[in-house]
Parts: structure tokens; sequence; C-alpha cells
């Protein structure tokens, strides 16, 4: 089946440092990645919704200064959380689908990366 | 706005079935989808059924979607300690190809032995 790598899976930073995120797609092209994140005991918050060759599209009330999104190529996509700070610890999750689906199919996850800034 | 309500926790003893919940707002969804968690990990996507089906069975998991009264369950049967996870519901964010999903706040299944 389709396969969302995710990398890395746990990083922990400074505070005022900036992390980046990739999520790829193996086996499939992907013009569309989503970003979510997930606080402890909480359900799925979608940030963003990535775009291949265009801007990202940014959910209500997420900054899109301080989570820069890129998708260069139908295979990645990354998160960078610049300045961080620990209220952006966080566990974050991208996925994506596969552009040869069919409308609305199910989307493929990755494993998440579990951010810790201290 | 578009919200999908889930119980919180559900605890079973192994060999039982389990029921997962699961209301939805939104009746443009097109589908509706079943998402599992184990500590740590990611979502592995269990299921989804499409908004003009009652019921989808795949081995020991089954479906049912009441589309009337915007309610969708998750049957396991026979449910094992390995199925001790968070089960999320998600829906299709209205009847257009965002690809965005709304989920539940998550049911944290426990199996006894």
């Amino acid at each position: 089946g389709a396969v969302v790598s995710q990398h890395p899976s746990r990083v922990i930073c400074k505070s005022g440092t900036s992390v980046k995120i990739e999520c790829r797609s193996l086996d499939f092209q992907a013009t569309t990645m989503f970003w979510y994140r997930q606080f402890p005991k909480q359900s799925l918050m979608l940030m963003a919704t990535s775009n291949e060759g265009s801007k990202a599209t940014y959910e209500q009330g997420v900054e899109k200064d301080k989570f820069l999104i890129n998708h260069a190529s139908l295979t990645l996509s990354t998160l960078t959380v610049t300045s961080a700070h620990p209220e952006d610890s966080s566990f974050y999750i991208c996925s994506a689908r596969d552009r040869q689906e069919i409308r609305n199919s199910p989307l493929h996850f990755g494993n998440g990366t579990r951010l810790t800034v201290t | 706005g578009e919200d999908v309500e889930q119980s919180l926790f559900l605890s079973v003893r192994e060999g039982d079935s389990s029921v997962i919940n699961c209301t939805y707002t939104d009746s443009s969804s097109t589908y509706l989808y079943w998402y599992k968690q184990e500590p740590g990990a990611g979502l592995q996507l269990l299921t989804y059924i499409f908004s003009n089906m009652d019921m989808k069975q795949d081995q020991r998991l089954t479906v049912l979607l009441n589309k009337k009264d915007k309610h969708l369950s998750l049957r396991i049967a026979d449910t094992q300690t390995g199925d001790s996870a968070i089960y999320f519901c998600a829906e299709s964010y209205g009847s257009s190809n965002t690809g965005k999903l709304i989920f539940g706040q998550g049911t944290t299944l426990q199996v006894k032995p």
C-alpha cells in the first residue's frame, strides 16, 4: 500500500531555533499533502494544505510565518517551525493522497514527529 | 461549523465485540473514515465508507452508517488485546475534493485479557 515517510520521528530543540520536518510519499506522487498537529490526548487539527508548486493554504489561526511549508516536488513537503517556543511542542503528522486515486480517497498518514522545545 | 463527536473511552474484555460510536454534522461529506492510532505512532487507516452506503464489512470490522441521524459506528468482532488503541472517526470536509478531514476527539479502546 501507499507509504508516507516522515522524518525525524522525534526532535528536541532549544527555544528560538528552527526545526524542519520532512514528509515524503515513497511509492506514489502527491500533488497535495496535509499537515496536522495533535496535542496530548486530543484530536488532530489541520494546520495547512501543501500544494506542489504553489503556496500552502493555512487554516484560520495558524501563523504562516511561523510554520513555513514548502512542497517542491510531487513526493516531498517540508514543514519548518521557525523560532520555536515551548508552546510549539506537539506531535506533527503529515498526510498525502495519491494523485492517481479518485476524489476523496483515503489519506495516507506518516508516523508523526514528536517536537519538544526546551 | 463542522463537528465530529465521539465518546472518549471504551473498555471491553478480550473476545467480546467493541462498538465505537461517532456523530458528525456535515451532511455533504462524501466519505467517512475510521483511523487507529497506537501510542506514539501515526494514524493507520482501518476502513472507510461512502456516504451512499449503509454498511461495510471487512473481516472483523463492520461499519454502520445512518445518514439520516448522521451517526457512524465501528464494530470490532472478537476484540483482541492488540486492538487497544485510540480510534478516530473522520469526515471529509464537504463535497468538494479538498482532501481535508475533520477528526473526532478519539475513543480510547482498552481491551482487558
